[in-house]
């Protein structure tokens, strides 16, 4: 069975700080790991994605992420936020043994970015 | 390149009525998925398709029904409306399963009442 847990329901951040939304997942294999974002009343827009490879992993608007298989983690990372980084945040997981399997999605985060 | 299309963007339904989610993709993928978004619930499987005319049930599918006449065209349908149906309804497509990205539509904002 695969699980995903992010264990902040929010988090607030002043502007120009770095903003870090944390992910951990469970997997019988080894995992595909996605963020997603969602901005009020609008789909999911992927962010970034691990497959193999480099353990950190840049994507859009400044964000990466870095894969840490010991610790089971995919935290998401943003040096320096902005006020418009204030959306939802979902990490999501499939085992990469069991390619049949669905995409697993976290609860969410909430990022609140203020002036 | 329009990506993936949700039409309507908001219903209400009475108790008991059915209606039809439409979904729609420009990229040519062959898997389209469905899911469903409640607060504080992340996102749920609905039922989810390898291609046209093969479909499958995903972690939540009873009150619902899909089918996939086209690989542009995955339509949801809802019969016998229900309150605990009441959610946003996300569609979304990928080229393949592993490790592909899944692209998703707007939403649907559904209210049954």
């Amino acid at each position: 069975a695969q699980s995903v847990a992010q264990p902040e329901d929010q988090v607030n951040v002043a502007e120009g700080n770095p903003l870090t939304v944390k992910c951990t997942y469970s997997v019988s294999g080894n995992p595909y790991l996605f963020w997603y974002v969602q901005y009020p009343n609008r789909g999911l827009q992927f962010l970034l994605k691990y497959i193999t490879g480099d353990n950190l992993v840049k994507g859009s608007y400044g964000f990466e992420a870095e894969f840490n298989k010991s610790q089971t983690s995919f935290h998401l990372k943003k040096p320096s936020a902005l006020v418009s980084d204030s959306a939802l945040y979902f990490c999501a997981v499939r085992d990469m043994d069991n390619s049949w399997g669905k995409l697993q999605f976290g609860a969410g985060t909430q990022v609140v970015v203020t002036p | 390149n329009a990506g993936v299309t949700q039409t309507p963007k908001f219903r209400i339904l009475k108790i008991g009525q059915s209606m039809t989610l439409q979904c729609t993709q420009d990229m040519n993928h062959n898997y389209m998925y469905w899911y469903r978004q409640d607060p504080g619930m992340g996102l749920k499987l609905i039922y989810y398709s390898v291609g046209a005319g093969i479909t499958d049930k995903g972690e939540v599918p009873n009150g619902y029904n899909v089918s996939r006449s086209t690989t542009e065209d995955f339509p949801l349908r809802l019969e016998l409306a229900a309150p605990s149906q009441t959610s946003v309804y996300f569609c979304a497509s990928s080229a393949g399963l592993a490790g592909e990205t899944q692209y998703f539509g707007p939403g649907t904002r559904l209210l049954v009442l």
